[in-house]
Parts: structure tokens; C-alpha cells; sequence
């Protein structure tokens, strides 16, 4: 079974920085593209970043661009959120997802079909 | 960045009700959509994916039809599981990959 848990959240004052991580299990890491998908509180779902098998390909959401940064361990099987200069903003359940099947190859960022597997998330509280 | 519109926001239906639940892309997307189903306290679960292919496990009452900017999530015979919250989003080419605004489907 696929398993994905993520640990890091918490609370933080603006300003401040805070790291995610996502461990997973019972996947071949190396092979899965992964994301992570914050909803603040009783709202939607926002996407906020994703990273290829190996990394190379790269994505922000327009709303962390420039603040987030997403890595990954392969030998870890982890993925990881460093989220810089917090804002209030930032609040939200944070959850890592693996992405689905892709027409672009296996592992790729683009043209997927889906994330297919969720952690239960975890809280980032942005407050003074 | 494609908006993805997503209505109603919300519905009140019976178990054994059908419900439709659409999503309108402001450019072709082809088939690149999916759905999932958010119950309160859990994470998301991927339904559909491809506009049209039912995730291994999901009960044939789901369905998913639509392609280029005009999609439908269909519900025939709604159980008392599928009260929730269903989201749309779109995967197509460059990010950010946006999901739609939500549908609360509730009794």
C-alpha cells in the first residue's frame, strides 16, 4: 500500500521559516513525480508546488513563487517544502501528493493524470 | 493560468438520487481533468482522472464524461458514503494545475 506522511507543520510567526517532509512508502520513489496541495480551513484546494522524478522539472504556484522551495531525497524517499518569509496568508492544511500517470513519461511533471495518492496533511499556522 | 469554473457550488439531493456536477475550463484542456471527492477531516481521493477513467475502486456509480473545456462528474444512485465535497482540476500542460472552486454535495 501506498503511503505518503508528512511531518514539519506548525506554528510560525510571519517572517519566519518553516520546512515540510513527506516520507513515502510502498512506491518506487524515484519514479513518481510529487506535489504539495495546501487548503486553508473550510475552503479549497490550492496547488502549490511540484517536482519531478529526479527533480529536474520544477513548479510554484504564482501565490509562493520566490519563497517555497521544493526538493527531494530519492535515497530518502522523501519530498520537501522550505517555506520561507511567511505570511499570514500561508495558513492552510498542507498536503503532499504523488502524481498520476503522465503522457510525458514516467516521473514527469506535466500532462498527468491526477494525484493519485494524498498524505492526511499537515497544519502550518502563520500568526504572531 | 486556466480557471477552472465549477457549479453548482452546492446541491441537496436524496440517496438514489443521479447528481451532475460540471466544470468549465476557459481554454481546451482536452482531457486533462479529474475528480476527486473530499470528505470532512480527510484528504482528497482521486476519482476520475482523464476526463473519463475510473480510479481502481471506485464504484461504478461515478462517472466522467467531457473533453476541451467542458466536463461532468455524474452520480447515479447516490449513496449515503458519497455526501461530500468534489473538486475538479485541470493537468494540462504548464502549471499551475488549478483545481475548480468545489461542489458540496450534502442530504
Amino acid at each position: 500500500e501506498v503511503q505518503l506522511v508528512e511531518s514539519g507543520g506548525g506554528l510560525e510567526q510571519p517572517g519566519r521559516s518553516l520546512r515540510l517532509s513527506c516520507a513515502a512508502s510502498g512506491v518506487k520513489f524515484d519514479e513518481c513525480a510529487m506535489h504539495w496541495v495546501r487548503q486553508v480551513p473550510g475552503k479549497g484546494l490550492e496547488w502549490v508546488s511540484g517536482i519531478s522524478w529526479n527533480g529536474g522539472s520544477i513548479a510554484y504556484a504564482a501565490s509562493v513563487k520566490g519563497r517555497f522551495t521544493i526538493s527531494r531525497d530519492n535515497t530518502k524517499n522523501s519530498v520537501y517544502l522550505q517555506m520561507n518569509s511567511l505570511t499570514v496568508e500561508d495558513t492552510a492544511l498542507y498536503y503532499c501528493a504523488k502524481g498520476g500517470i503522465s503522457a510525458a513519461g514516467s516521473g514527469s511533471l506535466f500532462y498527468f493524470y491526477g494525484l493519485d495518492v494524498w498524505g492526511q496533511g499537515t497544519t502550518v499556522t502563520v500568526s504572531s | 493560468d486556466i480557471q477552472m469554473t465549477q457549479s453548482p457550488s452546492s446541491l441537496s439531493a436524496s440517496v438514489g438520487d443521479s447528481v451532475t456536477i460540471s466544470c468549465r475550463a476557459d481554454q481546451t484542456i482536452t482531457s486533462y481533468v479529474n475528480w476527486y471527492q473530499q470528505k470532512p477531516g480527510k484528504a482528497p481521493k482521486l476519482l476520475i482522472s482523464a476526463a473519463s477513467d475510473l480510479q481502481s475502486g471506485v464504484p461504478s456509480r461515478f462517472s466522467g464524461s467531457g473533453s476541451g473545456t467542458d466536463f461532468t462528474l455524474t452520480i447515479n444512485g447516490l449513496q449515503p458514503e458519497d455526501f461530500a465535497t468534489y473538486y475538479c482540476q485541470q493537468t494540462f500542460s504548464t502549471p499551475p494545475w488549478t483545481f475548480g472552486q468545489g461542489t458540496k454535495v450534502d442530504i
